[in-house]
């Protein structure tokens, strides 16, 4: 069955430091995701990606943050200099067409120190 | 704005009995509604989805939910509960035509042996 995955499965990485959350959706899915989720807590949605541009992101995804699709199978979340605050587990997901549902990968625990 | 509701934090009930974990949401069209389940340390797996059709829909490990327009609720449901359920709940929608998936904030369910 085609999966999400999601490297490295934890990064830790001090204040201040930029840090790259790599994915690999699902190969013939055209949406693209990144939500956090802190301390087994809600699911917070961060950034929605379609046709190589952001379609829609939240007020947590500020400038601080940028997603890239490198190459055909990459969908990668920079935190450019991270904070204390930013500690989460972090999930990526993609889903087919219209009415899919979306599936996610195992997530990334991110601790900044 | 689309937002979801859980209104349990918990819901705990004795292996063989049946359960209910509630969600109502919100959204300014017709909606996909969703339900997640997590494990611990774990991302997130797809339960069931309801896009359109039947108000009753059936999805993995004996789980259903039933869609209701009028009272805009998507409950989740088991017949007889598993220790095995215990984990983790989520109900997500998204608005037809939309980008993102919104999630609830989980409802914990506990089933006792």
């Amino acid at each position: 069955e085609p999966e999400v995955t999601q490297t490295p499965s934890h990064q830790v990485t001090q204040m201040g430091q930029e840090v790259i959350l790599r994915c690999v959706p699902i190969s013939n899915h055209l949406y693209f995701y990144w939500y956090r989720q802190i301390l087994g807590q809600k699911v917070e949605f961060l950034v929605s990606f379609y046709n190589n541009e952001i379609s829609e992101k939240s007020e947590i995804f500020d400038d601080q943050f940028s997603v890239e699709r490198p190459d055909g199978s990459n969908f990668t979340l920079k935190i450019r200099s991270t904070k204390l605050e930013d500690s989460a587990m972090y999930f990526c997901a993609s889903r087919g067409p219209v009415g899919s549902e979306a599936f996610f990968g195992q997530g990334t625990r991110l601790t900044v120190v | 704005a689309q937002s979801v509701a859980q209104p349990e934090d918990q819901v705990n009930v004795a292996e063989g009995n049946p359960l209910t974990v509630k969600c109502t949401y919100s959204v300014s069209g017709n909606p996909y509604l969703f339900w997640y389940v997590q494990y611990p340390n774990r991302g997130l797996q797809f339960l069931l989805k309801y896009i359109t059709g039947d108000n009753l829909v059936k999805g993995s490990y004996g789980f259903e939910a039933e869609f209701n327009k009028s009272q805009t609720s998507f409950h989740l449901k088991k017949p007889s509960a598993l220790v095995s359920d215990s984990a983790l709940y989520f109900c997500a929608v998204r608005e037809t035509g939309g980008f993102k998936t919104i999630f609830g904030a989980g409802t914990r369910l506990f089933v006792k042996a």
